[in-house]
């Protein structure tokens, strides 16, 4: 059974930087790529970027401030780091595994719990 | 980037309704569609993936339909465990996308 359990701040001051890690526990690692995506309060979902066991990463262009999301295979983990953040970064951050479903059909199947970043001084 | 617009973006119902709700992508998108549904305070479950493949597990009443830019969510005969906020996402390229959401509330 599939795991991913999430963790980081849930208060960060404007301009200042939001970091969450993901930890994935069950099945494999590798061979996926995993995901972060986003949910201000009351609204809808938002994909913010992925990266495979490679490093290798796709970002949201829409995004105004700058991502990286980097991974840990060693501890089979993978993290987002938001930068200059503002109040518009205020939301429940997620981290997904988006697996296979068929030729080369993909969905987020396993979810982590959800993370609450407020943005505020 | 592929934008996905649901519709309605909320309808009321009665237990035992027949429900449909629509989705449309701003290009063609064959197959590469997926349906989320998403309880108040929980992270989102998969329920149909490639546009019409019920998840293992999940109630037949359940299905999806569709290809190409128009897409269907159909719940056959609404139960009281059905009453939440219903995505569809792409799958086709990257940057991923989300429609709004359709919530489904009680009438």
């Amino acid at each position: 059974q599939v795991q991913l359990q999430q963790w980081g701040a849930g208060l960060v001051k404007p301009s200042e930087t939001l970091s969450l890690t993901c930890a994935v526990y069950g099945g494999s690692f590798s061979g996926y790529y995993w995901s972060w995506i986003r949910q201000p309060p009351g609204k809808g979902l938002e994909w913010i970027g992925e990266i495979n066991q490679s490093g290798s990463t796709n970002y949201n262009p829409s995004l105004k401030s700058p991502v990286t999301i980097s991974v840990d295979t060693s501890n089979n983990q993978f993290s987002l780091r938001l930068s200059s953040v503002t109040a518009a970064d205020t939301a429940v951050y997620y981290c997904a595994r988006e697996g296979g479903y068929g030729g080369d059909s993909y969905a987020f199947d396993y979810w982590g719990q959800g993370s609450l970043v407020i943005v505020s001084s | 980037d592929i934008q996905m617009t649901q519709s309605p973006s909320s309808l009321s119902a009665s237990v035992g309704d027949r429900v449909t709700i629509t989705c449309r992508a701003s290009q063609s998108i064959n197959t590469y569609l997926n349906w989320y549904q998403q309880k108040p305070g929980k992270a989102p479950k998969l329920l149909i993936s490639a546009a019409s493949s019920l998840q293992s597990g999940d109630p037949l009443r359940f299905s999806g339909s569709g290809s190409g830019t128009d897409f269907t969510l159909t719940i056959s005969s609404l139960q009281p465990e059905d009453f939440a906020t219903y995505y569809c996402q792409q799958s086709y390229r990257s940057p991923r996308a989300f429609g709004q959401g359709t919530k489904v509330e009680i009438k």
